[in-house]
């Protein structure tokens, strides 16, 4: 079975400048999360879709970050106008109930200079 | 919110030696996982271990859901074992998966 798949793996960007993620979950995975993981710490949620409908984007911040799951399957994560803090890895994970385990994709290291 | 707290931060150890990691957590719990961080980043699924004992190969992981902490425990370790390894938790009716701030494991030969 073929796990989560990430592009690009790296991007390096100038601040205010725009940018884009995609992620595919595993097949079947109704629940897809994206999380930020800056330098040091643990992953921290963003957003969540069940399907094609946000459960919990409380953490996004919405002036900057949109995301969307337009066919409750793939789903793009954008930032714009980007800042330097926005430096991180930006990490996709599905699960096939809210419940149960999740599984990670490789992660977009972006940079922000 | 939950506090996941992970122990220690940081340990090195030599090839061929044993560890126990720690994680301590706020709440109740129905989903708790750990994950092995590799050096190019990927996060991979060790355990998804809510509550009891769970073995793989050289690695175990023991959940006391009623005391609130899981130990990560490693025998024998080899120098492929180095990297991070996280502890995560979601409690009963939330939605995220709250990550501790990790355990930085180095295996020298």
């Amino acid at each position: 079975e073929a796990g989560v798949a990430q592009s690009p793996r790296y991007k390096i960007i100038e601040k205010r400048q725009s940018v884009a993620f995609w992620c595919n979950p595993i097949s079947g995975h109704a629940t897809l999360y994206w999380y930020q993981q800056i330098l040091g710490q643990g992953p921290k949620l963003l957003i969540q879709f069940q399907n094609n409908g946000v459960v919990d984007d409380s953490q996004l911040p919405k002036d900057r970050f949109s995301a969307e799951r337009l066919k409750g399957v793939d789903s793009t994560l954008k930032i714009q106008p980007a800042k330097l803090e926005d430096s991180a890895v930006y990490l996709c994970a599905s699960s096939s109930d809210r419940a149960n385990e999740q599984f990670f994709g490789p992660g977009t290291r972006l940079t922000v200079l | 919110g939950i506090q996941v707290e992970q122990s220690p931060p940081d340990l090195i150890l030599q090839e061929g030696a044993n560890s126990t990691l720690r994680c301590n957590f706020s709440d109740s719990v129905n989903n708790l996982q750990w994950f092995h961080q590799n050096p190019w980043g990927q996060l991979i699924n060790l355990f998804y271990i809510p509550s009891g004992t769970k073995q793989n190969g050289r690695l175990s992981a023991t959940t006391v859901a009623t005391e609130r902490y899981s130990l990560l425990y490693i025998s024998s370790s080899q120098t492929t074992d180095s990297g991070v390894y996280f502890c995560a938790v979601k409690i009963q009716g939330a939605q995220k998966l709250v990550f501790g701030q990790g355990t930085r494991l180095t295996i020298n030969p």
